[in-house]
C-alpha cells in the first residue's frame, strides 16, 4: 500500500521554465491538498480539492494552478517558475476535510 | 493572530527525558487534534489524533486535550535520539464538509544521547 506517492522527488528548474508536479493516492480520499513549506514558515496551503471535480485556493495559491484529474489524481502546474517557488512541495489527502491528512514525501523544488 | 500558535524551538533534551509539546489556538469549534511527526527530508506522519477533551496514550506518547483553556499537548516518555524530529500539532472542527485541518508551524525537537 503505497498511500501517497509525488513525482518527481527532486527538480531543478531556470525562471520562467514551466513544471508539472504529479500526486497520487490509493486510499480512496476524497479530499487532496497541496502545500508548500520552507524553512521557518511551517506548511502553508496552495490549493487543495475537497471533493472530485471541486478545486479552491489556499493561503499562497499566486502562481500555482491545479488539475483534480480523477479521485486518485491531484496535480499542481507552475506555469513560469520563479526563484521564490524555490521550496519543498507536499501532497496530501484525506478521506474528508476534517480528517487527519496522509503525506507524500515531498518534491525537492529548485528555481535558479 | 494565528489560529494556532507553537513554540519552533528548537528545544534539546537528554535521552530518557520526558518530554511536553504545546500549541494554543483561538478557534473554540475546534473539535479534532492532532499530531504529526516528521523526520528531515521526510513528509509529517500521523502520530496522535483524538476528538474533543482528555488524554490519549499510545506507548511512549500521551495526548492531551483541555478545551477550557484552548491548549493541547504532547507528551513523549523515556525519549530516544530516534525521537529527534519536527512535531507538528493541528486541528479541525467537528464538520465534515469543512475544507481543511489548521497546522501549528512546528517544534523541531532533538534528543542528545
Amino acid at each position: 500500500n503505497a498511500g501517497v506517492t509525488q513525482t518527481p522527488k527532486f527538480q531543478v528548474l531556470k525562471t520562467g521554465q514551466s513544471m508539472t508536479l504529479q500526486c497520487a493516492q490509493d486510499m480512496n480520499h476524497n479530499s487532496m491538498y497541496w502545500y508548500r513549506q520552507d524553512p521557518g514558515m511551517g506548511l502553508r496551503l496552495i490549493y487543495y480539492s475537497a471533493s472530485e471535480g471541486t478545486t479552491d485556493k489556499g493561503e499562497v495559491p499566486n502562481g500555482y494552478n491545479v488539475s483534480r484529474l480523477n479521485k486518485r489524481e491531484f496535480s499542481l502546474r507552475l506555469e513560469s517558475a520563479a526563484p521564490s517557488q524555490t521550496s519543498v512541495y507536499f501532497c496530501a489527502s484525506s478521506e474528508y476535510g476534517n480528517q487527519p491528512q496522509h503525506f507524500g514525501d515531498g518534491t525537492r523544488l529548485s528555481i535558479l | 493572530q494565528k489560529e494556532v500558535e507553537q513554540d519552533p524551538g528548537p528545544l534539546s533534551v537528554p535521552e530518557g527525558a520526558i518530554v511536553s509539546l504545546n500549541c494554543t489556538y483561538s478557534n473554540s469549534a475546534f473539535q479534532y487534534f492532532m499530531w504529526y511527526r516528521q523526520y528531515s527530508r521526510k513528509g509529517p506522519e500521523l502520530l496522535m489524533y483524538t476528538y474533543s477533551s482528555g488524554n490519549k496514550e499510545d506507548g511512549r506518547f500521551t495526548a492531551q486535550v483541555d478545551k477550557s483553556s484552548k491548549y493541547i499537548s504532547l507528551f513523549i516518555r523515556d525519549s530516544q535520539p530516534s525521537d529527534s524530529a519536527t512535531y507538528l500539532c493541528a486541528m479541525s472542527t467537528a464538520y465534515s464538509s469543512a475544507s481543511k485541518i489548521i497546522f501549528g508551524s512546528g517544534t523541531r525537537l532533538s534528543i542528545r544521547p
